[in-house]
């Protein structure tokens, strides 16, 4: 079965500090997806990032990278510079590609960065 | 282009009586989804659709939950009679086809039963 894990509830960090949210996920399919989605205190889920399970190279779009490990089964996301703007829950997510398209979710990260 | 839209953005009932969300999803896309997410929890999936045929509705409560997608564009989901218990922000999600592609969400319903 499928499982994400987000281990970290809540993390705080001052304003211009790198954070880095971790994600461990658990699945038996060898086509899969990952997904990170923000979701600010608006509520809406905002789409960061997709990655399938034969890309294994790591993305970087401006403050934000990500680091897809398969080896330890891990999508972790990292903030540069983090700015408050970027304070809001974090969900990573897993889709396995070769049955459905059902995306589970983590229990979410809740980031707070002070000024 | 247009994000998916959802309405009402918050709804506030009494337990045992009913209400309605509506979703309009991003244009082209066939798959729908419907999401519950609980206060402190990531979002669950209640159903998904396909054009206007259901997929997936394994963890919809239909005892009080219905949902419908006519015509394979706008959807609306129902609770009747609604529950303390179904308090939760109630997402709307789309995707082009399905399997492995991007979902985007819509602003959602913030449901409170007294």
């Amino acid at each position: 079965a499928q499982k994400v894990t987000q281990a970290q509830t809540e993390i705080s960090v001052v304003e211009k500090e790198d954070v880095t949210l971790d994600c461990v996920y658990e699945t038996r399919d060898t086509t899969y997806y990952l997904f990170w989605y923000k979701q600010p205190p608006s509520g809406e889920l905002v789409f960061l990032i997709r990655r399938n399970s034969f890309d294994e190279q790591n993305e970087i779009s401006g403050r934000y990278s990500w680091n897809f490990q398969k080896s330890t089964s891990s999508f972790n996301f990292t903030i540069t510079a983090s700015q408050v703007v970027d304070s809001a829950v974090y969900f990573c997510a897993l889709s396995e590609g070769d049955r459905d398209d059902k995306i589970i979710f983590g229990k979410g990260t809740r980031l707070h960065i002070l000024p | 282009e247009a994000g998916v839209a959802q309405s009402p953005r918050y709804k506030i009932i009494e337990k045992r009586q009913s209400v309605a969300f509506w979703c309009n999803p991003i244009s082209g896309h066939a798959t729908l989804y419907w999401y519950q997410q609980i206060l402190g929890q990531g979002p669950k999936l209640l159903i998904q659709f396909q054009n206007n045929g259901v997929v997936d509705d394994s963890q919809l409560p239909k005892d009080r939950f219905s949902a419908e997608r006519l015509k394979g564009v706008d959807s609306t989901l129902k609770i009747q009679p609604a529950k303390l218990e179904d308090s939760a922000v109630y997402l709307c999600a789309s995707s082009f086809s399905g399997i492995g592609d991007t979902q985007y969400f819509g602003p959602g319903t913030r449901l409170t039963v007294l």
